[in-house]
């Protein structure tokens, strides 16, 4: 199975400030076929289900706020989110969906500072 | 509007089955891959099992397989997970989700149902 380690498990952030999550996956999630990366973000808030956010590592999903972005390509990605807001209040999640198993990451919560 | 209603959860004992139910709507329910992903309580996801969508394989993870089966009944777009030999650690809340690409399994999970609680206690 692929291991996704995401980092920090918990950030503080002022609001309108950057914050930055990083994923690191055990093995690369770069299909070479269409050299696409098969990684996703989601958000969830508390007493909801998961949100996606991010699919193929950058591409946000529809409706979803640009200041919302991620980078990254093979094993190490970044979700970020460009000036936070009181809204952005969450637990962010990467997931591989590489393999046939698809994995998540441990989770990182972000609060405000 | 696409949607996704998950039932059947409850309280059961250890070595006690449960049969959850994923009842969707607002897409063909054939084409899609649909799954399971789990969160116990406090804690993060974890993918369960999933249904591939137009060739219906079936997918488990290490820590279910033998003990859930995952099946759907394509005439009440309906996706199942038949939980037997249930243990402690298998109490969550269960979450039925959408894979975002037709006929493809490798996809994120685009939409998510409210989830279905399953609690494992004697």
């Amino acid at each position: 199975d692929i291991v996704m380690t995401q980092s920090p498990d918990s950030l503080a952030v002022s609001l309108g400030e950057r914050a930055t999550i990083n994923c690191k996956s055990s093995q690369s999630v770069l299909y070479s076929s269409n050299n696409k990366n098969y990684l996703a973000w989601y958000q969830q808030k508390p007493g909801q289900p998961p949100k996606l956010l991010i699919s193929w590592a950058s591409t946000r999903e529809s409706g979803v706020p640009d200041r919302f972005s991620g980078s990254g390509s093979g094993t190490d990605f970044t979700l970020s989110i460009s000036s936070l807001q009181a809204e952005d209040v969450a637990v962010y999640y990467c997931q591989q969906y590489c393999s046939t198993l698809p994995t998540f990451g441990q989770g990182t919560k972000v609060e405000i500072k | 509007e696409v949607q996704l209603l998950e039932s059947g959860g409850g309280l059961v004992q250890p070595g006690g089955s449960l049969r959850l139910s994923c009842a969707t709507s607002g897409f063909t329910f054939s084409t899609y891959a649909i799954n399971w992903v789990r969160q116990a309580p406090g804690k993060g996801l974890e993918w369960v099992s999933g249904f591939g969508g137009s060739g219906g394989s079936t997918y488990y993870a290490d820590s279910v397989k033998g003990r859930f089966t995952i099946s759907r009944d394509t005439s009440k777009n309906t996706l199942y997970l038949q939980m037997n030999s249930l243990r402690a650690e298998d109490t969550a809340l269960y979450y039925c989700a959408k894979g975002a690409l037709v006929s493809f399994w490798r996809a994120a999970f685009d939409i998510w149902g409210q989830g279905t609680m399953v609690t494992v206690s004697s």
